[in-house]
């Protein structure tokens, strides 16, 4: 079975600041790997997703993240953090069975933002 | 082109009454899911289907049941509402690696 695991449920950093949201997942094969972004009372987002080929993902709003099997991570970040970065984060992984596998997910992390 | 809406935003029950929570998508998916969202804990699966006439159980479904006769709408069902199924229920729809999700019906059940 799969399952992810986000360390920590808060982090906080400075405008401008780097973002590192850290994701690692356990998976008898490399899965597919996703980063979504949950704005308060709205539903989720697709910042970013690896299903195959450059390891490197680059995704909306300056966000990026890189696969590294060795590691099993898919950690996220950002050079440069904005206010209206502010949100939960969801990493989530699904397996390589078809084009639309069910996704396992992570249990968030929030990001604050200090002016 | 609304992509997943969803109805109620809000509701309250109270124990033992039944709902049922709408989904409805126009992407022409085939795959959909429902999700339930509790605090710290991350989204869960609660049924998927992954065409008209085909659903399956997800990770928590006991309490809940799904029905799929058309590819657009994907309807939860809560028979008898329990306080533990207060919770904020996520619909969405899949396609091409990616999921597209609702706005979400926050239930509270007294």
């Amino acid at each position: 079975a799969q399952s992810v695991t986000q360390l920590g449920s808060h982090v906080s950093v400075s405008e401008g600041a780097l973002v590192l949201l850290r994701c690692n997942y356990s998976s008898s094969v490399p899965p597919y790997l996703f980063w979504y972004v949950q704005y308060p009372n709205q539903g989720l987002q697709l910042l970013l997703k690896y299903t195959t080929g450059a390891t490197l993902v680059k995704g909306i709003n300056g966000f990026e993240a890189e696969f590294k099997k060795s590691e099993t991570s898919f950690h996220l970040t950002k050079p440069s953090a904005h206010m209206s970065d502010a949100a939960e984060y969801f990493c989530a992984v699904s397996d390589r069975t078809g084009a639309n596998s069910k996704l396992t997910f992570g249990k968030g992390i929030t990001l604050s933002v200090r002016p | 082109n609304a992509g997943v809406t969803q109805t109620p935003k809000f509701r309250i029950l109270k124990i033992g009454q039944s709902m049922t929570l709408q989904c409805a998508q126009d992407m022409n998916h085939n795959y959909m899911y429902w999700y339930r969202q509790d605090p710290g804990m991350g989204l869960k699966l609660i049924y998927y289907s992954v065409g008209a006439g085909i659903t399956d159980k997800g990770e928590v479904p006991n309490g809940y049941n799904v029905s799929r006769s058309t590819t657009e709408d994907f309807p939860l069902r809560l028979e008898l509402a329990a306080p533990s199924q207060t919770s904020v229920y996520f619909c969405a729809s899949a396609g091409g690696h990616t999921q597209y999700f609702g706005p979400g019906t926050r239930l509270t059940v007294l």
